[in-house]
Protein backbone atom coordinates (compact mmCIF):
# COMPACT_ATOMS: atom_id res chain seq x y z
CA UNK A 1 0.00 0.00 0.00
CA UNK A 2 0.91 3.50 -0.52
CA UNK A 3 -0.06 7.06 0.50
CA UNK A 4 0.85 10.67 -0.24
CA UNK A 5 0.22 13.71 1.76
CA UNK A 6 0.97 17.43 0.60
CA UNK A 7 0.69 19.26 3.35
CA UNK A 8 -0.65 22.28 2.52
CA UNK A 9 -3.53 22.95 -0.47
CA UNK A 10 -2.03 26.60 -0.67
CA UNK A 11 1.18 28.13 -0.73
CA UNK A 12 1.81 31.99 -0.65
CA UNK A 13 4.95 33.91 -1.17
CA UNK A 14 6.69 36.92 -2.83
CA UNK A 15 8.60 37.06 -5.79
CA UNK A 16 12.05 36.49 -5.01
CA UNK A 17 11.52 34.78 -1.24
CA UNK A 18 11.66 30.86 -1.04
CA UNK A 19 9.73 28.29 -1.54
CA UNK A 20 9.24 25.03 0.37
CA UNK A 21 6.33 22.57 -0.76
CA UNK A 22 5.88 19.88 1.46
CA UNK A 23 4.96 16.05 0.69
CA UNK A 24 4.94 13.11 3.20
CA UNK A 25 4.84 9.46 1.73
CA UNK A 26 4.30 6.01 2.56
CA UNK A 27 4.83 2.99 0.96
CA UNK A 28 5.46 -0.40 1.66
CA UNK A 29 8.55 -0.86 -0.93
CA UNK A 30 11.13 1.39 -1.24
CA UNK A 31 9.42 4.06 -3.24
CA UNK A 32 10.67 6.34 -6.15
CA UNK A 33 9.04 9.68 -6.04
CA UNK A 34 8.09 12.59 -7.93
CA UNK A 35 7.47 16.11 -8.40
CA UNK A 36 5.32 17.25 -11.37
CA UNK A 37 3.66 21.03 -12.12
CA UNK A 38 0.92 21.67 -13.91
CA UNK A 39 0.36 25.31 -15.21
CA UNK A 40 -2.98 26.65 -15.92
CA UNK A 41 -4.65 24.99 -19.00
CA UNK A 42 -1.60 22.98 -19.22
CA UNK A 43 -0.79 19.19 -19.16
CA UNK A 44 1.74 17.58 -16.41
CA UNK A 45 5.33 18.46 -16.29
CA UNK A 46 7.95 16.32 -14.97
CA UNK A 47 9.91 18.77 -12.31
CA UNK A 48 12.11 16.36 -10.62
CA UNK A 49 12.16 12.44 -9.48
CA UNK A 50 13.70 9.94 -6.99
CA UNK A 51 15.10 6.71 -7.70
CA UNK A 52 17.20 5.67 -5.15
CA UNK A 53 20.61 7.92 -6.14
CA UNK A 54 21.50 10.72 -4.83
CA UNK A 55 18.96 11.76 -1.58
CA UNK A 56 19.08 15.14 -2.70
CA UNK A 57 17.70 15.53 -6.08
CA UNK A 58 17.92 18.56 -8.45
CA UNK A 59 15.37 19.42 -11.13
CA UNK A 60 14.57 21.77 -13.57
CA UNK A 61 14.28 25.56 -13.51
CA UNK A 62 15.91 25.97 -9.96
CA UNK A 63 13.54 22.97 -8.18
CA UNK A 64 15.37 20.63 -6.02
CA UNK A 65 13.88 17.95 -2.95
CA UNK A 66 15.32 16.19 -0.41
CA UNK A 67 14.32 12.38 -0.05
CA UNK A 68 14.30 11.87 3.88
CA UNK A 69 13.58 8.17 4.75
CA UNK A 70 13.53 8.74 8.95
CA UNK A 71 10.96 11.93 7.79
CA UNK A 72 9.16 9.69 4.92
CA UNK A 73 9.41 13.18 3.39
CA UNK A 74 10.21 14.57 -0.10
CA UNK A 75 9.83 18.27 0.29
CA UNK A 76 10.47 20.86 -2.98
CA UNK A 77 12.38 23.90 -2.36
CA UNK A 78 13.55 26.46 -4.66
CA UNK A 79 16.03 29.59 -3.21
CA UNK A 80 14.03 32.67 -5.12
CA UNK A 81 10.89 32.40 -6.74
CA UNK A 82 9.47 33.70 -10.05
CA UNK A 83 5.89 34.76 -11.02
CA UNK A 84 6.19 32.20 -13.67
CA UNK A 85 6.53 29.52 -10.69
CA UNK A 86 2.94 30.01 -10.03
CA UNK A 87 1.05 26.69 -11.25
CA UNK A 88 -0.27 23.15 -9.34
CA UNK A 89 2.50 20.88 -7.77
CA UNK A 90 1.92 17.19 -7.65
CA UNK A 91 3.85 15.14 -5.76
CA UNK A 92 3.64 11.46 -6.95
CA UNK A 93 4.75 7.75 -5.26
CA UNK A 94 5.39 4.79 -7.21
CA UNK A 95 6.65 1.25 -5.44
CA UNK A 96 8.96 -0.39 -7.06
CA UNK A 97 6.64 -2.90 -9.34
CA UNK A 98 4.12 -0.70 -8.84
CA UNK A 99 1.71 0.05 -11.60
CA UNK A 100 -0.40 2.35 -10.26
CA UNK A 101 1.49 5.71 -8.78
CA UNK A 102 -0.48 7.32 -6.20
CA UNK A 103 -0.97 11.72 -6.63
CA UNK A 104 -1.01 13.93 -3.49
CA UNK A 105 -4.24 16.26 -3.99
CA UNK A 106 -2.03 19.20 -4.97
CA UNK A 107 -0.74 22.28 -4.10
CA UNK A 108 -1.28 25.62 -5.54
CA UNK A 109 1.35 27.88 -5.47
CA UNK A 110 0.28 31.28 -5.35
CA UNK A 111 3.32 33.58 -5.96
CA UNK A 112 3.21 37.84 -5.27
CA UNK A 113 4.65 40.55 -7.04
CA UNK B 1 8.02 16.09 -32.14
CA UNK B 2 7.85 13.79 -29.18
CA UNK B 3 4.09 14.15 -28.14
CA UNK B 4 0.99 12.48 -25.92
CA UNK B 5 -2.00 13.77 -28.12
CA UNK B 6 -5.30 13.88 -26.69
CA UNK B 7 -8.62 14.44 -29.29
CA UNK B 8 -10.91 16.15 -28.20
CA UNK B 9 -9.48 18.81 -26.02
CA UNK B 10 -12.85 19.62 -25.27
CA UNK B 11 -16.22 17.78 -24.97
CA UNK B 12 -19.96 18.84 -23.71
CA UNK B 13 -22.48 15.99 -23.99
CA UNK B 14 -25.35 14.29 -22.58
CA UNK B 15 -26.04 11.48 -20.54
CA UNK B 16 -26.22 8.47 -21.88
CA UNK B 17 -24.17 9.05 -25.02
CA UNK B 18 -21.59 6.73 -25.83
CA UNK B 19 -18.22 8.59 -26.46
CA UNK B 20 -14.70 7.88 -26.73
CA UNK B 21 -11.27 10.27 -26.33
CA UNK B 22 -8.46 9.10 -28.23
CA UNK B 23 -4.64 9.31 -26.93
CA UNK B 24 -1.60 8.55 -29.14
CA UNK B 25 2.09 8.81 -28.50
CA UNK B 26 4.63 8.88 -30.91
CA UNK B 27 7.39 7.47 -28.57
CA UNK B 28 7.25 3.96 -28.61
CA UNK B 29 6.61 3.63 -24.63
CA UNK B 30 5.08 0.52 -23.66
CA UNK B 31 2.98 1.77 -20.77
CA UNK B 32 0.16 3.86 -21.34
CA UNK B 33 -2.36 5.45 -18.51
CA UNK B 34 -5.51 7.36 -18.26
CA UNK B 35 -6.41 9.66 -15.34
CA UNK B 36 -9.33 11.87 -14.26
CA UNK B 37 -8.71 15.61 -12.32
CA UNK B 38 -11.11 16.64 -10.03
CA UNK B 39 -10.46 19.74 -7.87
CA UNK B 40 -9.15 18.93 -4.25
CA UNK B 41 -8.36 14.92 -5.30
CA UNK B 42 -5.45 15.36 -7.89
CA UNK B 43 -4.76 12.98 -10.56
CA UNK B 44 -6.63 9.28 -9.80
CA UNK B 45 -5.72 6.58 -12.27
CA UNK B 46 -8.48 4.78 -14.42
CA UNK B 47 -7.41 2.35 -16.67
CA UNK B 48 -3.30 1.45 -17.75
CA UNK B 49 -1.43 -0.76 -20.45
CA UNK B 50 1.43 -2.22 -19.76
CA UNK B 51 1.26 -3.37 -23.65
CA UNK B 52 -0.53 -3.87 -26.58
CA UNK B 53 -3.58 -5.79 -25.61
CA UNK B 54 -2.47 -5.49 -22.34
CA UNK B 55 -4.97 -3.30 -19.98
CA UNK B 56 -5.65 -3.30 -16.52
CA UNK B 57 -8.26 -1.48 -13.76
CA UNK B 58 -6.62 1.51 -11.88
CA UNK B 59 -7.75 3.17 -8.97
CA UNK B 60 -11.43 4.71 -10.50
CA UNK B 61 -12.19 2.20 -13.74
CA UNK B 62 -16.35 1.92 -12.93
CA UNK B 63 -17.66 3.83 -15.92
CA UNK B 64 -15.26 3.40 -18.30
CA UNK B 65 -13.59 1.26 -20.98
CA UNK B 66 -10.49 0.68 -22.81
CA UNK B 67 -8.61 -0.85 -25.57
CA UNK B 68 -4.52 -1.32 -26.26
CA UNK B 69 -4.59 -2.59 -30.29
CA UNK B 70 -1.86 -0.70 -31.02
CA UNK B 71 1.33 0.19 -28.93
CA UNK B 72 0.55 3.92 -30.25
CA UNK B 73 -2.87 4.33 -29.16
CA UNK B 74 -4.94 3.66 -26.18
CA UNK B 75 -8.28 5.10 -26.37
CA UNK B 76 -11.01 5.69 -23.58
CA UNK B 77 -14.55 4.74 -23.66
CA UNK B 78 -17.27 6.01 -21.96
CA UNK B 79 -20.40 3.55 -22.88
CA UNK B 80 -22.98 5.40 -21.06
CA UNK B 81 -21.38 8.47 -19.86
CA UNK B 82 -23.36 9.86 -16.42
CA UNK B 83 -22.59 13.86 -14.92
CA UNK B 84 -19.76 12.22 -12.01
CA UNK B 85 -18.10 11.86 -15.16
CA UNK B 86 -17.37 15.49 -15.76
CA UNK B 87 -14.15 16.02 -15.31
CA UNK B 88 -10.17 16.68 -16.56
CA UNK B 89 -8.66 13.88 -17.90
CA UNK B 90 -5.24 13.10 -18.91
CA UNK B 91 -3.03 10.26 -20.87
CA UNK B 92 0.04 9.66 -19.90
CA UNK B 93 2.88 7.62 -20.97
CA UNK B 94 6.28 5.58 -19.51
CA UNK B 95 8.79 4.73 -22.04
CA UNK B 96 9.30 0.84 -20.42
CA UNK B 97 8.75 -1.22 -17.86
CA UNK B 98 11.44 -0.66 -15.59
CA UNK B 99 8.84 1.26 -13.81
CA UNK B 100 8.57 3.87 -11.70
CA UNK B 101 9.75 6.03 -14.63
CA UNK B 102 8.90 9.49 -15.93
CA UNK B 103 5.66 10.08 -17.49
CA UNK B 104 4.93 11.91 -20.31
CA UNK B 105 1.21 13.89 -20.24
CA UNK B 106 -1.28 14.72 -22.62
CA UNK B 107 -2.90 18.16 -22.56
CA UNK B 108 -5.89 17.19 -21.59
CA UNK B 109 -9.58 16.75 -22.30
CA UNK B 110 -12.21 18.38 -20.61
CA UNK B 111 -15.44 16.74 -20.68
CA UNK B 112 -18.45 17.94 -19.41
CA UNK B 113 -21.53 15.65 -19.56
CA UNK B 114 -25.25 17.25 -18.56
Amino acid sequence: AQSVTQLDSHVSVSEGTPVLLRCNYSSSYSPSLFWYVQHPNKGLQLLLKYTSAATLVKGINGFEAEFKKSETSFHLTKPSAHMSDAAEYFCVVSGRGSYIPTFGRGTSLIVHP
Amino acid sequence: EAQVTQNPRYLITVTGKKLTVTCSQNMNHEYMSWYRQDPGLGLRQIYYSMNVEVTDKGDVPEGYKVSRKEKRNFPLILESPSPNQTSLYFCASIPRLALPDTQYFGPGTRLTVL
